[in-house]
């Protein structure tokens, strides 16, 4: 199956630093990516969808000032935490589509742990 | 707005028992539902996706079933393995994936 990487795996940093993630589609284009943040023991909520050389778009209660999302090409978006707190630990996955939601399969990178003392 | 849960949240089994994990979810226009693993810190590994005309998926030990008119959907795995021991979330597509909390699965030697 298709593979989606991301980089750094683990981040520590100090708070008021901004950390970018990198997160690539190695075999596919995405023309579509996602960024969730999953909290210990819940669930993954969507943060925002990307489509390439368009800006993303934020669900509500996303502060798009403080979580910057660029996809430049069709294989590579990063998504940048600017000023973190301690409460923007979290693990962020990321999660690229080629084709519409009808058919085309999601698929996973395997997340950026991000610790902000 | 779309709401899945899964249950149960714990799952502890012994090596060997078939067991059905349950999902739910309450806007049935969707376009598919999709299965999905979650080791300890890691990412999520797809298990299953099932198209919404479709009523179930199998891959070896698993079989996913789909009722999108009542809104259910259930993971069969038979024959359990200690290697099974995960988080096991549901997620359905609709315009965004909306995901479940997950069952957290522990199989015992």
């Amino acid at each position: 199956g298709a593979v989606v990487s991301q980089h750094p795996s683990r981040v520590i940093c100090k708070s008021g630093t901004s950390v970018k993630i990198e997160c690539r589609s190695l075999d596919f284009q995405a023309t579509t990516m996602f960024w969730y943040r999953q909290f210990p023991k819940k669930s993954l909520m969507l943060m925002a969808t990307s489509n390439e050389g368009s800006k993303a778009t934020y669900e509500q209660g996303v502060e798009k000032d403080k979580f910057l999302i660029n996809h430049a090409s069709l294989t590579l978006s990063t998504l940048t935490v600017t000023s973190a707190h301690p409460e923007d630990s979290s693990f962020y996955i990321c999660s690229a589509r080629a084709g519409g939601p009808e058919t085309d399969t999601q698929y996973f990178g395997p997340g950026t742990r991000l610790t902000v003392l | 707005k779309q709401e899945v849960t899964q249950i149960p949240a714990a799952l502890s089994v012994p090596e060997g028992e078939n067991l059905v994990l349950n999902c739910s979810f309450t806007d049935s226009a969707i376009y598919n539902l999709q299965w999905f693993r979650q080791d300890p810190g890691k990412g999520l590994t797809s298990l299953l996706l099932i198209q919404s005309s479709q009523r179930e998926q199998t891959s070896g030990r698993l079989n996913a079933s789909l009722d999108k008119s009542s809104g259910r959907s259930t993971l069969y795995i038979a024959a359990s393995q200690p290697g099974d021991s995960a988080t096991y979330l549901c997620a359905v597509r609709g315009n965004q994936f909306y995901f479940g909390t997950g069952t957290s699965l522990t199989v015992i030697p």
